[in-house]
């Protein structure tokens, strides 16, 4: 399968520790999202990588949480000092910038519980 | 990115074609109506997009009114696992601005035995 995936597609936590989430995009994407998803709304827009250049942040994003794109090919996505508020769907999404083409392709997810 | 308003439900038979309808009035010329589906707990499905013209794909076809206020969403022949919230979005595609979609709350379609 070449999809997106993602890793882990399910976590628990306490609140106050770190997780960190993976994303691999389809091979050749240059261009990845972030969005989170809770229960009953439809995905925000987190942040996005251009290659390796996070170029757009989400006000959603605070300062606990940090993502990164090595080498412009997995991002990984970090929620530091957890809180409940963080209970979500986090949602990888990659896309080849082709003007009028751009269509993004969605991952299964990250689901998230901060106890 | 202009907004758009959706119906919050549908039911639809099996076996029948599944239209759904969606409003985007204060879309710009340059703005693109992008179909996605997320079927429960799953990541949203691709369906298809379109600027101005009529667009068809192996999934579903996208009718755009010509003066591109409105557009629908035709499943031919809905089945059960179509059953899923239907979203449609409207965005410019940008340089440093991204591509982001911003998703409403989209369409619950049932589809009936």
């Amino acid at each position: 399968d070449t999809g997106v995936s993602q890793d882990p597609r399910h976590k628990i936590t306490k609140r106050g520790q770190n997780v960190t989430f993976r994303c691999d995009p389809i091979s050749e994407h240059n261009r990845l999202y972030w969005y989170r998803q809770t229960l009953g709304q439809g995905p925000e827009f987190l942040t996005y990588f251009q290659n390796e250049a996070q170029l757009e942040k989400s006000r959603l994003l605070s300062d606990r949480f940090s993502a990164e794109r090595p080498k412009g090919s997995f991002s990984t996505l970090e929620i530091q000092r957890t809180e409940q508020g963080d209970s979500a769907m986090y949602l990888c999404a990659s896309s080849l910038k082709i003007p009028g083409q751009e269509t993004q392709y969605f991952g299964p997810g990250t689901r998230l519980l901060v106890l | 990115d202009a907004k758009t308003t959706q119906p919050t439900s549908m039911d639809c038979a099996e076996g029948r074609a599944a239209n759904l309808p969606c409003n985007h009035s204060t879309i710009s010329g340059n703005e693109y109506v992008y179909w996605y589906r997320q079927i429960h707990s799953q990541g949203p499905q691709y369906i298809i997009h379109g600027l101005k013209n009529n667009e068809t794909n192996e999934m579903a076809s996208l009718i755009i009114t010509e003066d591109r206020k409105s557009s629908t969403l035709i499943l031919p022949h809905a089945t059960l696992r179509d059953t899923a919230v239907y979203y449609c979005i409207v965005r410019v595609e940008g340089e440093t601005s991204g591509s982001r979609l911003t998703f409403g709350e989209g369409t619950q379609l049932t589809v009936n035995p």
